[in-house]
């Protein structure tokens, strides 16, 4: 069970646009910052948004991050066959002083 | 080039110990926060260890608290990870990962992973 809650999988047509949300509380999303991972099959994770909504230099602007209260999204616009992956949502948390991680979610492009 | 690339994983019996080490390079390594990621089999990810940048401070997961210890050597600017007493629930692929600088505990640069299977 993990501290983050997102839905185990998402799918979509190409070129539509998808959402990924991830649940916290106030100990972790609530407070703090919220990133988010893409990890493709087989490979490591590489960090897609930082702080909420900033993209990492290299990162297509295809993906926006937001987040209000203890929740927070990854939308992905103009869906592509590559955008296929495991996307995870990370927090830092205050009572438990360790990062935590969300499920992860399989997104399927249809 | 920034890069991280870790070693010393393999096989090893249950309450048996390894050593994993992640080689750092393309950046000042002793100022930078740095973390151990896993990721059991068919899981997701997990986070497992950090410290602070210059080392100050350290973190665990419940987990593995008491059991495992990061540590950092500066002048070969390498991670480390020493695990011991481990179970069956501790095999995965052990990644070490860079975190962005300030509050946002981004892991901006990951490895590419280094495997443990414990196994009688």
């Amino acid at each position: 069970q993990s501290v983050l809650t997102q839905p185990p999988s998402v799918s979509e047509a190409p070129r539509q646009r998808v959402t990924i949300s991830c649940s916290g509380s106030s100990s972790n999303i609530g407070n703090n910052a919220v990133n988010w991972y893409q990890q493709l099959p087989g490979k490591a994770p590489k960090l897609l948004i930082y702080y909420d909504d900033l993209l990492p230099s290299g990162i297509s602007d295809r993906f926006s991050g937001s987040k209000s209260g203890t929740s927070a999204s990854l939308a992905i616009s103009g869906l592509q066959s590559e955008d296929e992956a495991d996307y995870y949502c990370a927090s830092w948390d205050d009572s438990l002083n360790v990062v935590v991680f969300g499920g992860g979610t399989k997104l399927t492009v249809l | 080039e920034v890069q991280l690339v870790e070693s010393g994983g393999g096989l090893v019996q249950p309450g048996g110990s390894l050593r994993l080490s992640c080689a750092a390079s393309g950046f000042t390594f002793r100022t930078y926060p740095m973390h151990w990621v896993r990721q059991a089999p068919g899981k997701g990810l997990e986070y497992v260890a950090g410290i602070s940048g210059y080392g100050g401070l350290t973190y665990y997961a419940n987990s593995v608290k008491g059991r495992f210890t990061i540590s950092g050597d500066n002048s070969k600017t390498t991670l480390y990870l020493q695990m011991g007493s481990l179970r069956a629930e501790d095999m995965a692929v052990y990644y070490c990962a860079r975190a962005l600088m300030g509050a946002t505990r981004a892991f901006d640069i990951w490895g590419q992973g280094t495997t443990v299977t414990v196994s009688s």
